[in-house]
């Protein structure tokens, strides 16, 4: 098992630029999230879906989209990137909403 | 949200036990304690959770008092790869709706020969 991968691992975009992220998990997981962490700081959650067809607001939604087609694949988007976006972005996975959460490998984002 | 307060570093030598305790206050009835290690330019990793009293694994315990309000992550015998950032995480996703996924500033631990 792959566990949960992240596409791409970096990328620098230009403010305006949109983009997406890519989070993929191979453990028939059902709810997955986003997180993103800046320097000295710990992870904070952006949004998060309890399953297939479902996404819900976290603590910092604000400039970013997500979306649930396929059961193991959570997408993030930057419509219009701004530089206070630069972050490292994780994406993660787990049964139920209280056990386990799997991290993927995580991808910087550098926003110019 | 469900807030934690950690010490935000702690130094250690090999081969010493380490015991890192998180305050959670406003813990709730259905919360679990659940710590994660994260190194530099990796995604966290589990550790270990619990709900109350001791928890062991192979790798850590976690000591958990009758009122749950702090918990206690113990680290037997650390040697270098142990360093790392540590963070307590109290509660999940809620079944009715919302969150309490606030992971904190963490503890970095750093292990010395």
């Amino acid at each position: 098992n792959a566990g949960v991968t992240q596409t791409p691992k970096f990328r620098v975009l230009k403010t305006g630029q949109s983009m997406t992220l890519l989070c993929a998990q191979d453990m028939n997981h059902e709810y997955m999230y986003w997180y993103r962490q800046d320097p000295g700081m710990g992870l904070r959650l952006i949004h998060y879906s309890v399953g297939e067809g479902t996404t819900a607001k976290g603590e910092v939604p604000d400039g970013y989209n997500v979306s649930r087609l396929k059961k193991q694949n959570f997408l993030l988007g930057l419509e219009s990137a701004a530089p206070s976006q630069t972050s490292v972005y994780f994406c993660a996975s787990s049964y139920l909403g209280d056990e386990t959460q799997y991290f993927g490998p995580g991808t910087r984002l550098l926003v110019l | 949200l469900a807030k934690t307060t950690q010490p935000i570093s702690m130094d250690s030598y090999e081969g010493q036990e380490v015991n890192i305790t998180c305050s959670h206050n406003n813990i709730a009835t259905n919360d679990y304690i659940t710590w994660y290690q994260q190194f530099p330019s990796q995604g966290p990793r589990f550790i270990i959770q619990g709900y109350k009293t001791k928890v062991t694994n192979e790798v850590a315990s976690l000591f958990i008092p009758a009122d749950r309000k702090s918990s206690t992550l113990s680290l037997p015998r650390v040697s270098l790869s142990d360093t790392a950032v540590y963070y307590c995480l109290v509660g999940g996703i809620l079944t009715g709706g919302g969150n309490k996924l606030t992971f904190g500033t963490g503890t970095q631990l750093k292990v010395e020969l």
